[in-house]
């Protein structure tokens, strides 16, 4: 099984639609847990950490499921700007992290 | 905004040579990374580094690679001797400490290996 696994996408929404993502990882010692987004040939850049109790950033929202090995992140009423390439990322006891291979999304007119 | 920046943005070399890659890590950061994507694949863990000292590294840095702060401000990645498979996005990042999850990359350097 691989560390962190996402759906690679393409996840091709209109504009104001809500989307959600989801990645499950192996490990269940990962400590924490955040999503990365990145666009198209950038460096990635942290978009918000994820939290047990969940958590809320303007238009995100992300949740983490430690039992299942479960993270989620929901995006409601999407933008064109929203368009890249979103990377669930772990960390573990030491200060290395782990990314997934991401989902791409392509928010559209 | 304080950046983290890297230079060459672009590098081609034929394989067998010697490449640095460099980076100017944010100025109050104290933790600093190497990550490489090879195209269309997920980011990796190459190196980190603190206080003048590797503190962890990954199964891909081997003996071909080396990290060092030669002054106060660059953070260098040398690949001694480059491989075709060497081809590459690499990123430098920095972050404030250790148990943070927060790391700001540069930009990258693309390595092209002939």
């Amino acid at each position: 099984r691989k560390e962190v696994e996402q759906d690679p996408g393409p996840f091709n929404v209109p504009e104001g639609a809500t989307v959600a993502f989801n990645c499950t990882y192996s490990n269940s010692a990962s400590q924490s847990f955040f999503w990365y987004r990145q666009d198209c040939r950038k460096e990635p850049k942290l978009l918000m950490s994820v939290y047990s109790s969940g958590n809320e950033d303007g238009r995100f929202t992300a949740q983490l499921n430690r039992a299942s090995q479960y993270i989620s992140l929901l995006i409601r009423d999407s933008k064109l700007s929203d368009s890249a390439t979103y990377l669930c990322v772990l960390q573990g006891g030491g200060n290395k992290l782990t990314f997934g291979t991401g989902t791409q999304l392509k928010v559209e007119l | 905004e304080p950046e983290v920046t890297q230079t060459p943005s672009h590098q081609v070399t034929q394989m067998g040579q010697e490449v640095i890659l460099r980076c100017v890590p944010i100025s109050n950061h104290l933790y600093f990374y190497w990550y490489r994507q090879i195209l269309g694949q997920k980011v990796e863990f190459l190196v980190s580094f603190y206080n003048n000292e590797i503190s962890e590294k990954s199964e891909i840095f081997d003996d071909q690679f080396s990290v060092e702060r030669p002054d106060g401000s660059n953070f260098t990645l040398k690949i001694r001797s480059t491989k075709l498979e060497d081809s590459a996005m690499y990123f430098c990042a920095s972050s404030t400490d250790r148990s943070t999850g927060e790391l700001f990359f540069g930009e990258g350097s693309r390595l092209t290996v002939l």
